[in-house]
């Protein structure tokens, strides 16, 4: 969990509230990436960003919007959550390994999002 | 589009034991694969990779993962097991013609518990 920073670590809200999540690095990388993690699915990719102001759509990015105003932090929003989107959250950042290409990534702690 | 299995959800097995985790994949072209392990409230940490070369892999803790192309598979194994390996083990591939780990795709996840 070196270098990234998830916050809040826990929250529950209710069915149709706006919730952002906050992800913070300190280690410079360009690309960051917000991944859901559910029972029975592993982690599915929601947004990831590869720069500032560079964002694009994962697998399952219905329902959620990003934003990366500065390289260190990046932002997941519910604009109305639902309880579909009780899960818990992962930001990950890339470190790279080798020249190969075959970037290994660094996750967060996980944000714990309930929905009533 | 690829995909990974990980047919087991759960391996029991005793402590000083050797054991195995099973993933399979498919996938377009040649893969990177990837091993991570998520302990109780943490995010995923990094095992080991297979990108090319030796089909064995040696990675952290005394794991290892053997890639048999025929099969389409990348077990995880340990010679002797121990109870703090007790963890949820993923399995990850992404082609070696993507871009970016956007193509990432993971595992649903193997819960192991080594029994003392």
């Amino acid at each position: 969990d070196a270098g990234i920073t998830q916050s809040p670590r826990h929250k529950v809200t209710e069915t149709g509230t706006p919730v952002t999540l906050r992800c913070h690095q300190t280690e410079n990388h360009r690309y960051m990436y917000w991944y859901r993690q559910d029972p029975g699915h592993g982690l599915r990719l929601i947004h990831y960003s590869y720069g500032v102001k560079d964002t694009d759509k994962g697998e399952v990015s219905d329902g959620y919007s990003v934003s990366r105003s500065k390289t260190e932090d990046f932002l997941l929003t519910l604009e109305s959550a639902t309880s579909s989107q009780t899960s818990v959250y992962f930001c990950a950042i890339t470190y790279e390994v080798s020249s190969s290409g075959a970037n290994v990534l660094t996750f967060g702690a996980g944000s714990r999002l309930t929905v009533l | 589009a690829q995909s990974v299995a990980q047919p087991e959800d759960q391996v029991n097995v005793a402590e000083g034991n050797p054991l195995t985790v099973k993933c399979t994949y498919s996938v377009s072209g040649n893969p990177y694969l990837f091993w991570y392990v998520q302990y109780p409230n943490r995010g995923l940490q990094f095992l080991l990779k297979y990108i090319t070369g030796d089909n064995l892999v040696k990675g952290s803790y005394g794991f290892e993962a053997e890639f048999n192309k025929s099969q389409t598979s990348f077990h995880l194994k340990k010679p002797s097991a121990l109870v703090s390996d007790s963890a949820l083990y993923f399995c990850a591939v992404r082609g070696i013609s993507s871009g970016s780990a956007r193509q990432l795709t993971f595992g649903s996840g193997t819960q192991l518990t080594v029994l003392p």
